[in-house]
């Protein structure tokens, strides 16, 4: 089963304006999140990461947002730029675990 | 640092037959992963190994063996392709309660 959702296959959005992408997971036990970022024909880029004992978390550009209670992260990117069109996966992993779960992706476009 | 370091790129394999993907990280990680990635379906565990000498189970384990052959090198083997496992794989390293490092990736088509 899923443990990490991501339901928005994709999302386009104008240059300079917010992009928001949201993923939700089942495993309570799950208390590290993460994004990456891929483009095509490369493997995936660290891009943030929060921890369950914050509830926001910014560099640059980038902030994820955790709902623990809601079982919900969010990463906004703003201002969005055409260089962030890519594809973005959301992970999650236990504490002191190493099964680290993905979402199956939102593929964003930026359009200039 | 070369990173993480997979091998081969590309590879086509008939039904039946056998094939292992090699991997190999130069960041001294403890912990190692193989995934694949298929159309809709995202970054699928495939198996993970914690430390040298260890390996476990994720998600989609069936058809596959693994190999923890020291700290650097963690092998994908597929004793019997089928169609159902032609898709990208990738294998990635991590550091303590961190990220991942991911490699450029094996595209492996099963005729």
């Amino acid at each position: 089963d899923q443990q990490v959702k991501q339901n928005s296959p994709s999302l386009s959005v104008q240059e300079g304006r917010i992009s928001i992408l949201n993923c939700d997971y089942t495993n309570s036990m799950f208390d590290y999140f993460l994004w990456y970022k891929k483009y095509p024909a490369e493997g995936p880029t660290f891009l943030i990461s929060i921890s369950s004992i914050k509830d926001k978390n910014e560099d640059g550009r980038f902030t994820v947002f955790l709902n623990k209670s809601a079982k919900h992260l969010s990463l906004h990117i703003v201002p969005s730029q055409p260089g962030d069109s890519a594809v973005y996966f959301c992970a999650a992993v236990g504490y002191n675990n190493n099964d680290m779960r993905f979402g199956a992706g939102t593929r964003l476009t930026v359009k200039p | 640092n070369a990173g993480v370091t997979q091998t081969p790129k590309f590879q086509v394999l008939k039904t039946g037959q056998s094939m292992t993907l090699q991997c190999a990280q130069d960041m001294n990680h403890n912990s190692m992963y193989w995934y694949r990635q298929d159309p809709g379906m995202g970054l699928r565990l495939i198996y993970y190994s914690a430390s040298e000498g260890t390996t476990d189970k994720g998600e989609v384990p069936n058809g596959y063996n693994v190999s923890r052959l020291n700290k650097r090198e963690f092998s994908l083997r597929l004793e019997s392709a089928a169609p159902s496992q032609t898709s990208v794989y990738f294998c990635a390293s991590r550091i303590p309660l961190g990220e991942q490092y991911f490699g450029p990736g094996t595209r492996l088509t099963v005729t």
